[in-house]
């Protein structure tokens, strides 16, 4: 079964940083990787999407790798600005194949930029 | 961009009641809604897979007659609690994917409150 964490948890930093958010899986004959943006009370937002095949995908300020063989992703959001306070979360579906994209989520990371 | 809406957004009532949510894709057919469900502070749990047309693929320790899915139509699928107790106050959320594509469109929630 697979299971996917997102450490840390939460993470502050001051407006400019660069945000670098991490990403676990435990099988890693994954079909793709997606990252979203849930801001508090609200749905999820779509912010990039990694086949299995790929490295890495960009999105302006945002830059999502994928290491299939040791089971892990990375977002990085340069230069965080106040807006991109909100929680990420990482996504994966169950197995090799797009099984029908049911996804598995990780925990989450509460990210907070202070101006 | 293709957009999920859910009815209603906000929703409380008493124990024992049943309360329906819908989502509905506003652009796109989708042949197959996700609904999700997230308590405080955890991440999203899939709860069932909707397809229009059939009868919907729930999740493992999700039941069936609890939550009703109906799938009617390639715009909308409504999820019924049925005899809804406090412990079913959650937030739930749907998805809807456009055919032969992998991303996943999520709606804004619904948050339900059972005193």
């Amino acid at each position: 079964k697979q299971e996917v964490t997102q450490i840390p948890a939460a993470l502050s930093v001051p407006e400019g940083e660069n945000l670098v958010l991490n990403c676990s899986f435990t099988d890693s004959a994954i079909y793709n990787l997606q990252w979203f943006r849930q801001d508090p009370g609200k749905g999820l937002t779509s912010l990039l999407l990694i086949q299995s095949s790929q490295r890495e995908q960009t999105s302006g300020r945002l830059n999502a790798s994928l290491d299939k063989s040791s089971g892990r992703s990375t977002l990085y959001i340069a230069a965080s600005q106040p807006g991109d306070s909100a929680t990420y979360l990482c996504a994966v579906p169950p197995g090799p194949q797009a099984a029908g994209n049911k996804l598995t989520f990780g925990g989450g990371t509460r990210v907070l930029v202070k101006p | 961009g293709a957009v999920v809406s859910q009815h209603p957004s906000w929703v409380i009532c008493k124990s024992g009641t049943s309360v329906k949510i819908e989502c509905r894709s506003l652009d796109f057919q989708a042949t197959t809604m996700f609904w999700y469900r997230q308590f405080p502070k955890q991440s999203l749990m899939l709860m069932a897979t909707s397809n229009e047309g059939s009868k919907a693929t729930y999740e493992q320790g999700v039941e069936k007659d609890k939550f009703l899915i109906n799938h009617a139509s390639l715009t909308l699928s409504t999820l019924t609690v049925t005899s809804a107790h406090p412990e079913d106050s959650s937030f739930y959320i749907c998805s809807a994917r456009l055919p032969y594509q992998e991303t996943q469109y999520f709606g804004p929630g619904t948050r339900l409150l059972v005193l």
